[in-house]
């Protein structure tokens, strides 16, 4: 079983719908990112947090610590938001690194 | 650009040749990662480098490869005697973490894409 489980691996949405991806993971962390990844590799971190919830522009992330599960929201979803969305964990005492989830490919359809 | 920097973008080389690729992090920070990425999955984790100390090696990370960063600047990855499973996206990322209880952002790099036939 993987450290960093992401749900859905695949997500059609139509423009205008909210979304929600999750992510569960199985070990102590110091933080949970929310990471974006556009065709051609470039990836772009949308969120760092180690408790409750942050918000920019339209993407909200929340993370449960006690529950080990983290949610990345969508709203008012837009064709541009398309790209696979990836959740990473920093391990607690591991030199930083990032353990990531096999991340979320999200289509959103005019 | 002040951003990570990978060169070179795209490599196809042949199955047994050695292939080398560089990241250039942004300045003055103190931690480098290097991460691969095949097709339809999530990056894993080879090696990270304090300054030019390189302080974790994964399992992944095969005799075939070697990272370096000698002046705790650019890095290098070097890939020998390449097999077709080397195949993927080498990232790498930087950060200004320190090792203390502060927990900083990673900056990633484009990526270099390397194809062995």
């Amino acid at each position: 079983k993987n450290e960093v489980e992401q749900s859905p691996q695949n997500l059609t949405a139509q423009e205008g719908e909210f979304i929600t991806i999750n992510c569960s993971y199985s070990v102590g962390i110091s933080a949970l990112h929310w990471l974006q990844q556009h065709p051609g590799g470039g990836i772009v971190s949308l969120f760092m947090l180690s408790s409750g919830k942050k918000k920019h522009g339209r993407l909200i992330a929340t993370i449960n610590i006690q529950e080990k599960h983290s949610s990345l929201h969508i709203t008012a979803s837009h064709p541009r938001d398309s790209a696979v969305y990836i959740c990473a964990v920093r391990i607690y005492n591991q030199g930083g690194k990032l353990i990531f989830g096999q991340g979320t490919e999200l289509s959103v359809k005019p | 650009d002040t951003g990570v920097s990978q060169n070179p973008r795209h490599k196809i080389t042949k199955r047994g040749q050695n292939v080398t690729f560089r990241c250039d992090p942004i300045s003055e920070h103190n931690r480098l990662y290097w991460y691969r990425q095949t097709l339809g999955q999530g990056p894993e984790f080879l090696t990270y480098f304090q300054n030019e100390a390189q302080l974790e090696k994964s399992r992944l990370l095969s005799d075939r490869f070697s990272a370096e960063r000698p002046k705790g600047s650019f890095s290098t990855l070097e890939i020998q005697r390449t097999e077709q499973g080397d195949s993927a996206m080498y990232l790498c990322a930087s950060s200004p973490d320190k090792g203390g209880r502060v927990t900083y952002e990673q900056y990633f790099g484009p990526g270099t894409r390397l194809t062995v036939t």
